[in-house]
């Protein structure tokens, strides 16, 4: 079975940064795209960004590019999040998310995400 | 950016009831439209995609329908463990984008 764990969620300041991880495991990670979705409490779910499966492309939402980062080590099967300059708006739980295959661009399987809280 | 709109926001159904849930687009998405349910303190789950097809593994009493802008989820017969939030997600065009979601509560 499919599984992805993330973590490196903590209560960090405005202004500054972490970096979050997700650990796969159980399918050929370097042959999917991968995905960061996020929920704000009690909100609804925003897809945040994606990496191709062998790292060469990604793409951002609006409201997170130029201060997130997504990479990855496929060596790992390991996924990342660097987030820098992090805003009040930031404060969400993350999901990594698998896309289900190349052109399909919906989320098969998700991780129980991590709880990333911006407050002074 | 395409805008998914969910209706309603809340649906209360009595158990063995079909429950319909909709999902309007700002613009045609095609039937690139996924449906994924969320019950509290748990990740979404993937229930449909290709806005009719189930995913591996979802009972045969979900079913989705609808094309470019107008899509619905059903629960042909409510069941109590069918409580949860449901959301819709387009994937025709970036940025991906997901609806506001429908609470479905237990009458």
């Amino acid at each position: 079975e499919v599984q992805l764990v993330e973590s490196g969620g903590d209560l960090v300041q405005p202004g500054g940064s972490l970096r979050l991880s997700c650990a796969a495991s159980e399918f050929t990670f370097s042959s999917y795209a991968m995905n960061w979705v996020r929920q704000a409490p009690g909100k609804g779910l925003e897809w945040v960004s994606i990496i191709s499966g062998d790292g060469s492309s990604t793409d951002y939402a609006d409201s997170v590019k130029g201060r997130f980062t997504i990479s990855r080590d496929n060596s790992k099967n390991m996924l990342y999040l660097q987030m820098n300059s992090l805003r009040a708006e930031d404060t969400a739980i993350y999901y990594c998310a698998k896309r289900y295959t190349t052109g399909w661009h919906f989320f098969d399987y998700w991780g129980q995400g991590s709880l990333v809280t911006v407050s002074s | 950016e395409i805008v998914m709109t969910q209706s309603p926001g809340t649906l209360s159904v009595s158990p063995g009831e079909r429950a319909t849930l909709s999902c309007r687009a700002s613009q045609s998405v095609s039937s690139k439209l996924a449906w994924y349910q969320q019950k509290p303190g748990q990740a979404p789950r993937l229930l449909i995609y290709a806005a009719s097809t189930r995913a591996t593994g979802v009972p045969a009493s979900f079913s989705g329908g609808g094309s470019g802008t107008e899509f619905t989820l059903t629960i042909s017969s409510l069941q109590s463990e069918d409580s949860a939030v449901y959301y819709c997600q387009q994937y025709n065009n970036w940025p991906l984008t997901f609806g506001g979601g429908t609470k479905v509560e237990i009458k």
